[in-house]
């Protein structure tokens, strides 16, 4: 079984700052995945950014980073440049070999302009 | 390129009706997941299919869920009858299935927001 947690409370970033959303993980699964996720106010679930377990490096999408690290079992999504459209909820999210994934609770991030 | 199809966008009906959402995965996809997203018990898988059989649905919450993968290209979810308590957001996603042991990346449709009065 998969345990994923994002403790932090709502996010606030200025506009064109960098932000880090935290996640932590648990897993008894030798091979897994991290994802991240966002779900704006409109409801819609976006896939972002994918760690596997054995990537060597970590992942990065656009302005989207993944900071992978493996003996403290965190995933921690860096987003630079932020922007107005980045605010919404952000979800930390577990994949382990039978297909199911573990979310965790999520996180607000709002935007300053 | 299409991504995951849901239908219809919003449902609104009353305690007793029976409710059918639909689902049309990504083309060349072969994994199907049904999710249900509250406010109390956030996002919950109910049932996934892999190949259009059902693999697990340990998550249907009761027996007035059922949910059928006719084809690949197609699925239903139906609640029969509804309760107001099934007012919720109900999500189907679809991957691709490996077989490495490694999992893929879902991909979402855009939801269902049932409200059952």
């Amino acid at each position: 079984a998969q345990k994923i947690t994002q403790t932090q409370p709502g996010m606030f970033v200025q506009e064109k700052e960098a932000v880090t959303l935290d996640c932590t993980y648990d897993t008894s699964d030798p091979s897994y995945g991290l994802f991240w996720y966002k779900q704006p106010s409109s409801g819609e679930m976006i896939f972002l950014i994918y760690q596997g377990s054995y990537d060597q490096q970590n992942a990065t999408e656009g302005r989207y980073s993944l900071n992978f690290q493996k003996a403290r079992k965190s995933a921690n999504l860096v987003i630079s440049a932020s922007q107005l459209g980045d605010s919404a909820m952000y979800f930390c999210v577990g994949g382990g070999a039978n297909s199911k994934l573990t979310f965790g609770k999520g996180i607000t991030l709002s935007v300053r302009p | 390129d299409a991504g995951v199809i849901q239908s219809p966008r919003h449902e609104v009906t009353e305690m007793g009706q029976e409710v059918t959402l639909r689902c049309k995965p990504i083309s060349g996809h072969n994994s199907l997941f049904w999710y249900r997203q509250t406010m109390m018990r956030g996002l919950e898988l109910l049932i996934y299919f892999n190949n259009n059989v059902p693999i697990d649905d340990s998550g249907m919450p009761e027996d007035r869920f059922s949910a059928k993968m006719p084809n690949a290209s197609f699925s239903t979810l139906k609640i029969q009858p509804s309760e107001p308590r099934d007012s919720a957001v109900y999500f189907c996603a679809s991957s691709t299935f490996s077989t490495s042991g490694s999992t893929d990346t879902q991909y979402f449709g855009p939801g269902t927001r049932l409200t059952v009065l």
